[in-house]
Formats: C-alpha cells, structure tokens, sequence
C-alpha cells in the first residue's frame, strides 16, 4: 500500500519555537488530516482539510492542504512542552473505501 | 461519552493459540477499520467494513479475520497467531468519508 511521506523522523525544538512539518504525496487526495498521538494512546485528529488551497487554523496549529492536492504542512507555533509526541498526516480519497493512507510519523521533542 | 473501545489493551500470548481483539464504537459510525502501527512502518490497515456485513481488506490482510454482524463491533481475529503479528493495533470507525476515531490501541505479543 502507498504511504505519504513524511521527514525528518525525528525533531527537536526549544520551547517557544515555532515547527512546521510536511507531508508529500505521488497522488492525490481529497482531503488531508494531522493527528497526533500521545504514547500509550491513538491518534487524535487534530486537523482537516477538505479543499485544495484550504489554511485552516486550530489554536496553535495552522494547516494547509495544498493546491496540487498531493501536499500538506502543519505548523506549530511558540511550542509547549506538551506538543511532545507523534504527528502523522493522511491523505483520504472518497470512494469505496473510506481508507486513511498514512505517513510514518515525526516524533517531537521539545526542551523546556 | 463518544469512543471507541479496544480490548484487552495489552495481551502476550504463544503462537497458535486463537485470540480475538474486541472494537465497539458507540457512535453510530458505519465504518470501521482495523490498522496495526509498527516502528518505522507508520500505521497499515488490516481490514475494513463499510457497514453491516460488509468487509474487506487493507494493506496487510494475511493472518486475520473480521467480522461485522453489528454496527457497534468490529472484532479482530487472529486464528493462529504468529511472532510477526507482535504489534500496536488500533481500531477506528467514522461516518463515511469523514475523519476516523481512533481507540486507546491494543498491544499485543506474540511469543
């Protein structure tokens, strides 16, 4: 099965900094979604977007879907200790099956 | 309070020796899903249904069934479970084509 790609693996950044994270695709989605996931959870989905071109802004977090539709960014801005964990992206393209085509993940580290 | 619930959330059992992972979504979501996460590998669906009776595979499909005879509950099964099956399964249901809720995962081993 595909995967979306997603790097680095790992980052680490100061708290207060501002991450921003990309996921790229050879085929395209109609909609993209961030989750994140804390250890010993699932993934919570943090934002979604629907639409090519589409910013949408969750508190902190600012997304795109980009207008090729086989692109997305996530950032983080001023960073708190507790953005630590995992953020993956999905890419989802309606039809037969409602199937979530993940990337690997990037693992967040942040120093107080 | 909406969720998806897994059990058990940890099992090490022995090869061969049949086991089932319960999903039960109390959300009235059609689909659900079935995916299993591996360092390095991200998260890979096993299996998934779009609603009652209705199922079929994912990327990684050898070594389990499911079964869907209600909407609530989608369990996993594996008939004889082998070493590579060691792994983080999540469950996850949605409304069609919207965004899946994701259980607490279930991790298992396999010795």
């Amino acid at each position: 099965g595909q995967q979306l790609n997603q790097s680095p693996q790992s980052m680490f950044i100061q708290e207060g900094e501002d991450v921003s994270m990309n996921c790229t695709s050879s085929s395209i989605f109609n909609t993209w979604l961030w989750y994140k996931q804390d250890p010993g959870e699932g993934p919570v989905l943090l934002i979604a977007l629907y639409k090519a071109g589409e910013l949408t802004s969750n508190g902190r977090l600012t997304a795109q879907f980009g207008i090729t539709r086989k692109d997305s960014f996530l950032n983080i801005s001023a960073s708190i200790p507790s953005d630590v964990g995992i953020y993956f992206c999905a890419g989802h393209f309606t039809g037969a099956n409602s199937k979530l085509t993940f990337g690997k993940g990037i693992t967040l580290s942040v120093r107080p | 309070e909406a969720q998806v619930t897994q059990n058990p959330r940890y099992l090490i059992t022995v090869t061969g020796k049949k086991l089932t992972v319960t999903c039960s979504q109390n959300m009235n979501h059609e689909y659900m899903s079935w995916y299993r996460q591996d360092p390095g590998l991200g998260l890979r669906q096993i299996y998934y249904s779009m609603n009652v009776e209705v199922t079929d595979k994912g990327d990684v499909p050898e070594g389990y069934k499911v079964s869907r005879k209600e909407k609530r509950n989608f369990p996993l099964i594996l008939e004889s479970p082998s070493p590579n099956q060691t792994s983080l399964y999540f469950c996850a249901s949605s409304f069609s084509n919207q965004p899946q809720h994701f259980g607490d995962g279930t991790r298992l081993s396999i010795l």
